[in-house]
């Protein structure tokens, strides 16, 4: 059993460019939740997604976006980068329902400058 | 909207010794859960322990356990016998089981927590 995997690990990018974060999500896992980072601070929810479709989303502009495919893996995408973008981005990865466990990648490290 | 408050930004304790974790939270909810999460250098944060509010018996797990007062809605972390392996960020984390709600965890700020040999 693989455990949740992204890509890139780490990235940088330059203010108002476009970049795609990925999150391959733990075998038999369904439901997939994306998280920001600050430097120093907890994870910030970004949304979820379950069977391709977004369930929920938390205080982020419409630039932050996402996709879920059919295998589950899934996709973050940040149009018009700014420098407060600089951070982690976690994905987590559960089956649906709210027993059970989510599990969550190594992230990727998003430096926008 | 729900809140987790963990004021500590930073604690260090012996190699052996006991350290408890402070966290706070703020809810109208009546069903939820709570957890402590782990974040090492390596960045992979791996859960440590879970609590149900319906549940008034605290959380254990080996060295870890948790004590989980829901009237004062306080939920702080018991680490004994600190390994230097247990050397990383913990975080406080609150999800909902409001039926319809996702799966959705609020994290508190974090505690760095060092461990002296």
């Amino acid at each position: 059993e693989t455990g949740v995997t992204q890509s890139p690990t780490h990235l940088i990018k330059t203010r108002g460019q476009q970049v795609t974060l990925r999150c391959s999500s733990q075998s038999g896992h369904n439901t997939v939740s994306w998280y920001q980072q600050a430097l120093g601070q907890g994870p910030q929810f970004i949304f979820q997604y379950y069977r391709e479709e977004e369930n929920g989303r938390g205080n982020f502009p419409p630039r932050f976006s996402g996709l879920q495919f059919p295998n589950y893996s899934s996709e973050l995408n940040v149009n018009a980068l700014e420098l407060d973008d600089s951070a982690l981005y976690l994905c987590a990865s559960s089956p649906f329902g709210d027993s059970y466990e989510q599990y969550f990648g190594p992230g990727t490290r998003l430096t926008v400058t | 909207a729900q809140t987790v408050t963990q004021s500590q930004p930073e604690m260090s304790v012996q190699e052996a010794e006991t350290v408890t974790l402070s966290c706070t939270y703020d809810t109208s909810e009546s069903d939820y859960y709570l957890f402590w999460y782990k974040q090492p250098p390596s960045r992979q944060m791996i859960l440590v322990i879970r609590q149900e509010a319906y549940k008034q018996q605290n959380a254990t797990e080996n060295r870890f356990s948790v004590n989980f007062q829901k009237a004062a809605k306080s939920f702080s972390l018991k680490i004994s016998d600190s390994q230097l392996g247990d050397a990383a960020m913990y975080f406080c984390a609150y999800r909902s089981r409001r039926r319809g709600a996702n799966s959705k965890l609020t994290f508190g700020k974090g505690i760095t927590l060092s461990v002296r040999p």
